[in-house]
């Protein structure tokens, strides 16, 4: 089955740096790769995703990165702010299967 | 939002007592599943519903049984709680095949 790599663990980052998070997969038929924030005591929520036939995809201040040959993705948040302090997780979905999921990375923007 | 509700959201129970967890959704998915969440591990699957037919086990379904009563409506019970299920649980559901909505969340601690 898929297998899922999510590092770091913890990235402390200041206010303004950027920040990355990188995720490897396992299996090379998954096509499809969601990020998700968790905030303190709150549900995880997809924030961005991309599908395997993109190489990039972004959204204001955060962005998505896919590298099909190498089997790995990554978040990218430019000029962090503290509220986006929070657990991001990856996930790797092949077709109609379930996704598997990254351990996390709790992001820290200290001001 | 609460199109993915769950209840109750926080629970404290003893060891051996049997407890339901509820999930109910607005979203009109097919597909609805458990997880918990434990520091460190990230999200692990419990039990997944692709319909009020279909149940299928995760990667961690022993001490743990669901219930598909309807489109909207899957729970989670604990046959006889253990301390080491103490968790974050969580419900999502996710239809077209994309990304999860998640719950809440549903706090539990057996003492």
């Amino acid at each position: 089955g898929e297998n899922v790599e999510q590092h770091p663990s913890t990235l402390s980052v200041q206010e303004g740096d950027s920040a990355v998070i990188k995720c490897t997969y396992s299996d090379s038929a998954s096509n499809y790769f969601p990020w998700y924030k968790q905030e303190l005591g709150k549900r995880p929520q997809l924030i961005i995703d991309i599908r395997s036939n993109v190489g990039e995809k972004k959204d204001q201040r955060i962005a998505v990165t896919l590298n099909k040959t190498a089997k790995h993705f990554s978040l990218h948040i430019t000029e962090t702010q503290p509220e986006d302090s929070a657990v991001y997780f990856c996930a790797a979905k092949r077709g109609s299967y379930i996704p598997t999921f990254g351990r996390g990375t709790s992001l820290i923007v200290h001001p | 939002d609460a199109d993915v509700t769950q209840t109750p959201r926080n629970r404290i129970t003893k060891t051996g007592k049997r407890i339901m967890l509820e999930c109910s959704q607005t979203k009109g998915h097919d597909r609805m599943y458990w997880y918990r969440q434990d520091p460190g591990l990230g999200l692990r699957l419990i039990y997944y519903s692709f319909d009020v037919k279909d149940i299928n086990k995760g990667e961690i379904s022993d001490g743990y049984s669901v219930s598909r009563q309807a489109q909207a409506k899957f729970s989670l019970s604990l046959e006889s709680a253990i301390p080491n299920q103490t968790a974050l649980y969580f419900c999502a559901t996710s239809g077209g095949g994309l990304g999860y909505t998640f719950g809440s969340g549903t706090r539990l601690t057996v003492v």
